[in-house]
């Protein structure tokens, strides 16, 4: 079966430029999760969607971060304008029937390392 | 506030040498705790999930135990392919999301 699959694997880009990252949940998975992964904070959660719908955003640092979940297959998280200290290791991960409706294990893509210069 | 801790950060090992690595939680109605390995450039690979305390799960070398205050994830006689960081995380009723635990960094020399 496949996994949770997030492209690109690698982004280089200017600061001040526009990202965007994608993901592809894990078919039937009705929760979708993005994290962020740094040196020195660790994994952080920075939104997380239920049957396609937002559900807690409290993680995003500011409005410059963005993520949508048109359909049960495509998530996209955007960063406009873009800075150095977004430079991390973006992850996106799927589970079924977790948080408050049970604690079923997410499930993680290989991430997209993002260095903004 | 719900927390994570887990010791040691790091731990080198010769092959064949077992020993444990520990999460310490402080959570309020543990509901699932989550054992994760992760090797450089991927992501977090699930192990296990344990639910309550006395409960016990094994996948080849890798055993974990629970506790209502810890986890161990004990490794027998570990081989070099072992060598990854070792991430722990709880759920609890007080917040519907994974609280993490900073990692374990293990190396297993051959």
């Amino acid at each position: 079966d496949a996994g949770v699959i997030q492209s690109p694997r690698h982004e280089v880009t200017e600061m001040g430029q526009e990202v965007t990252l994608r993901c592809k949940p894990i078919s039937g998975h009705d929760y979708l999760f993005w994290y962020r992964q740094t040196m020195m904070r660790g994994l952080e959660l920075l939104i997380y969607f239920n049957n396609n719908v937002p559900i807690d955003d409290s993680g995003m640092p500011e409005d410059r971060f963005s993520a949508k979940m048109p359909n049960a297959s495509f998530s996209t998280l955007k960063i406009q304008p873009s800075e150095p200290r977004d430079s991390a290791v973006y992850f996106c991960a799927s589970s079924v029937g977790t948080g408050r409706s049970g604690n079923q294990p997410q499930h993680f893509g290989d991430g997209t390392r993002l260095s903004i210069l | 506030e719900d927390q994570v801790t887990q010791s040691p950060e790091a731990l080198r090992l010769q092959e064949g040498e077992s020993s444990s690595l520990n999460c310490s939680y402080t959570v309020s109605g543990l509901r699932g705790l989550f054992w994760y390995r992760q090797d450089p450039g991927k992501g977090p690979e699930f192990l296990f999930t344990l639910y309550s305390a006395g409960e016990e799960k094994e996948k080849e070398r890798l055993k974990a135990t629970l506790t209502k205050k810890e986890s161990f994830l004990h490794i027998t006689a570990p081989k070099p392919e072992d060598s990854a960081t070792y991430l722990c995380a709880v759920l609890g009723d007080s917040n519907y999301q994974l609280i993490w635990g900073a990692g374990t960094k293990l190396i297993i020399k051959p």
